[in-house]
């Protein structure tokens, strides 16, 4: 049973545009929600978090926003860039509990 | 860079065998998690060892075990290997420390079952 979702296989975005990747979770005992980004043959690689007392946790370029009562989060890559191509995984924990549930993952592609 | 190593990067292995993979935690952090990505999905979470006790477990069957060592190493042991164990398995450690902590991931080990 996938608790994470990630509806949109793939995403390509021009240069200097924003990036916005979607994550949908069914578990309402999920409490910390991280992003990971990951390159081709290398492991992924930690982005951005967010406990779920805050609605916007904000690092850099990126952005998470966390809507409990719909139970949906989005990163926002702004502006993005070409080495941001890479696919990125939606990841939820529950109170208490380390162990991550990912969603599928999303390809974004940044065009020149 | 994590400070997370694995070993080996690749492996072909046949049906039925036994394979050992291994993974170099990142100094400091207490508590390791072992992941099976397979193609085109997410990781999925077989397990956890905290303090070298399992710690949890994922869906995942007996045949698929661990280790974890003081010195912040540890193995992911499965036997009797199928066609569908052909995966890359991660390895992630973090510092537990009562609050929400974030794991930090190796670069896998791809395993290929023929």
């Amino acid at each position: 049973d996938q608790q994470v979702k990630q509806n949109s296989p793939s995403l390509s975005v021009q240069e200097g545009r924003i990036s916005i990747l979607n994550c949908d979770y069914t578990n309402s005992m999920f409490d910390y929600f991280l992003w990971y980004k990951k390159y081709p043959a290398e492991g992924p690689t930690f982005l951005i978090s967010i406990s779920s007392i805050k609605d916007k946790n904000e690092d850099g370029r990126f952005t998470v926003f966390l809507n409990k009562s719909a139970k949906h989060l989005s990163l926002h890559i702004v502006p993005s860039q070409p080495g941001d191509s890479a696919v990125y995984f939606c990841a939820a924990s529950e109170i208490g509990d380390y162990k991550l549930s990912f969603g599928a993952g999303t390809t974004v592609t940044v065009r020149a | 860079e994590t400070g997370v190593t694995q070993s080996p990067t690749h492996l072909i292995k046949t049906r039925g065998q036994q394979v050992t993979l291994r993974c170099s935690s990142q100094s400091g952090h207490n508590t390791v998690s072992w992941y099976q990505q397979a193609l085109g999905q997410g990781p999925q979470f077989i397990f956890q060892y905290y303090r070298e006790e399992e710690n949890g477990r994922g869906n995942f069957p007996p045949r698929f075990s661990g280790l974890q060592f003081p010195n912040y190493s540890s193995e992911l042991n499965v036997n009797a290997l199928e066609l569908d164990d052909s995966a890359l398995y991660l390895c992630a450690s973090s510092l537990v420390s009562g609050t929400q902590e974030t794991q930090y991931f190796g670069p896998g080990t791809r395993l290929l079952v023929l």
